[in-house]
């Protein structure tokens, strides 16, 4: 059974650095997978997906990378902002067309 | 990206009544969506898939009875959470993908439940 487990839980920033959020799923034949970010209380916004053939993607600030033999995905913020508070949920599809499997997720807060 | 719409965002309900939530997808159509639960500081759990047409499938531990999955169109599913109780309490999120084939995921805002 896929685990997906996401290092660390919580993180605090100063505003301007540059961080990286760890996944790491434990059933490396993935379909692909999925970074989101969820605001407190609302739901979640597709940030990045990378699908199983690729190694990495980016949008604007954002960098996932993903290596399947090692079971590892990292989300990279470049020049965190306060407006980046929130936390980041990573989730794998193990096949096409079934449910996601989710971290439990980092808390991120960047302070001004 | 495609919207998926989820209603209502918030309700309140007297322990032992009934309530539903509405997941539809605006610009696409979905013949599965997904119904996930949030307990606080917790990871979404997967609920049950939502079949157009079919019976939901449901994942282990989940009361079908207690959870009612109607997916009566391409656009719209419903989950019911029947004779709620405080212990159902939580945040229900659904999520579809757009299209047959489509590998991303998006989700609704979700709906969080309290049952008093």
């Amino acid at each position: 059974k896929q685990e997906v487990t996401q290092i660390p839980a919580a993180l605090s920033v100063p505003e301007g650095e540059n961080l990286v959020l760890n996944c790491s799923f434990t059933d490396s034949a993935i379909y692909n997978l999925q970074w989101f970010r969820q605001d407190p209380g609302k739901g979640l916004t597709s940030l990045l997906l990378i699908q199983s053939s690729q190694r990495e993607q980016t949008s604007g600030r954002l960098n996932a990378s993903l290596d399947k033999s090692s079971g590892r995905s990292t989300l990279y913020i470049a020049a965190s902002q306060p407006g980046d508070s929130a936390t980041y949920l990573c989730a794998t599809c193990n096949q096409a067309g079934t449910a996601l499997i989710f971290g439990k997720g980092t808390t991120l807060s960047v302070s001004s | 990206g495609a919207v998926v719409s989820q209603h209502p965002s918030w309700v309140i309900c007297k322990s032992g009544t009934s309530v539903k939530i509405e997941c539809r997808s605006l610009d696409f159509q979905a013949t599965t969506m997904f119904w996930y639960r949030q307990f606080p500081k917790q990871s979404l759990m997967l609920m049950a898939t939502s079949n157009e047409g079919s019976k939901a499938t449901y994942e282990q531990g989940v009361e079908k009875d207690k959870f009612l999955i109607n997916h009566a169109s391409l656009t719209l599913s419903t989950l019911t959470v029947t004779s709620a109780h405080p212990e159902d309490s939580s945040f229900y999120i659904c999520s579809a993908r757009s299209g047959v084939g489509a590998t991303e995921a998006f989700f609704g805002q979700g709906t969080r439940l309290t049952v008093v």
